[in-house]
């Protein structure tokens, strides 16, 4: 059973800096695309970023290029999320996606989401 | 604003049948990009409900069906049940952003 379970998430203060975790299990974690994907509070679904399954290969939406930095260490089966100068924007619930497959930059639908890790950035 | 446009809410009784819309334009579902479609309840991890405008993974029941059809595509519920009661996403492709984008979201209300 393909299992993806996200970590890290908290409270902090507007620039500050926190990084999420997500593990998998149940799948050749490195035969597999990963994505994080934010819900803000208004229920609006974002693709925040992604990452090929050799890690040679990322993706950032506009909004967090230069502020977010996604990483993967396959031996642990495990995908991260390095955030900084956080803003208020950034409260989300974020979840770990494995993408179905990823060909040539081409970035395939989201198979399997993890039950997500709720960041909250508020002064 | 979403680039998938969707209805924020839909509504019906068990056993009627529902719809939701998901409209795109020119640089996502009408340049032939597929639409998948999710299922959230609130406080567990979405689901895939439809990928590839029309196919059902396993284990999804046969009351959900996708369609696609120009610049939109469709959700159908047939056979409503209470545990349908969710939000429901459409996501696709826009190449004019190079990013997989979503539609806002529906709150289906089983009444």
């Amino acid at each position: 059973e393909v299992q993806l379970v996200e970590s890290g998430g908290g409270l902090l203060q507007p620039g500050g800096s926190l990084r999420l975790s997500c593990e998998g299990s149940g799948f050749t974690f490195d035969d597999y695309a990963m994505s994080w994907v934010r819900l803000a509070p208004v229920k609006r679904l974002e693709w925040v970023s992604a990452i090929s399954g050799s890690g040679g290969t990322t993706y950032y939406t506009d909004s967090v290029k230069g502020r977010f930095t996604v990483s993967r260490d396959n031996s642990k089966n495990t995908m991260f999320l390095q955030m900084s100068s956080l803003r208020a924007e950034d409260t989300a619930v974020y979840y770990c996606v494995r993408h179905s497959g990823y060909d040539q930059g081409r970035w395939y639908y989201f198979d399997y989401w993890g039950q997500g890790t709720l960041v909250t950035v508020s002064s | 604003q979403s680039v998938l446009t969707q209805p924020p809410s839909v509504s019906g009784a068990p056993g009627q049948r529902v719809t939701i819309s998901c409209t795109g334009g020119s640089s996502n579902i009408g340049s032939t990009y597929d639409v998948h479609w999710y299922q959230h309840l609130p406080g567990t991890a979405p689901k895939l409900l439809i990928y590839a405008n029309s196919f059902r993974p396993s284990g999804v029941p046969d009351r959900f069906s996708g369609s696609k059809s120009g610049t939109s595509a469709s959700l159908a519920i047939t056979g409503l049940q209470a545990e349908d009661e969710a939000d429901y996403y459409c996501q696709s492709y826009d190449r004019s952003l190079s990013d997989l984008v979503f539609g806002g979201g529906t709150k289906l209300t089983v009444l």
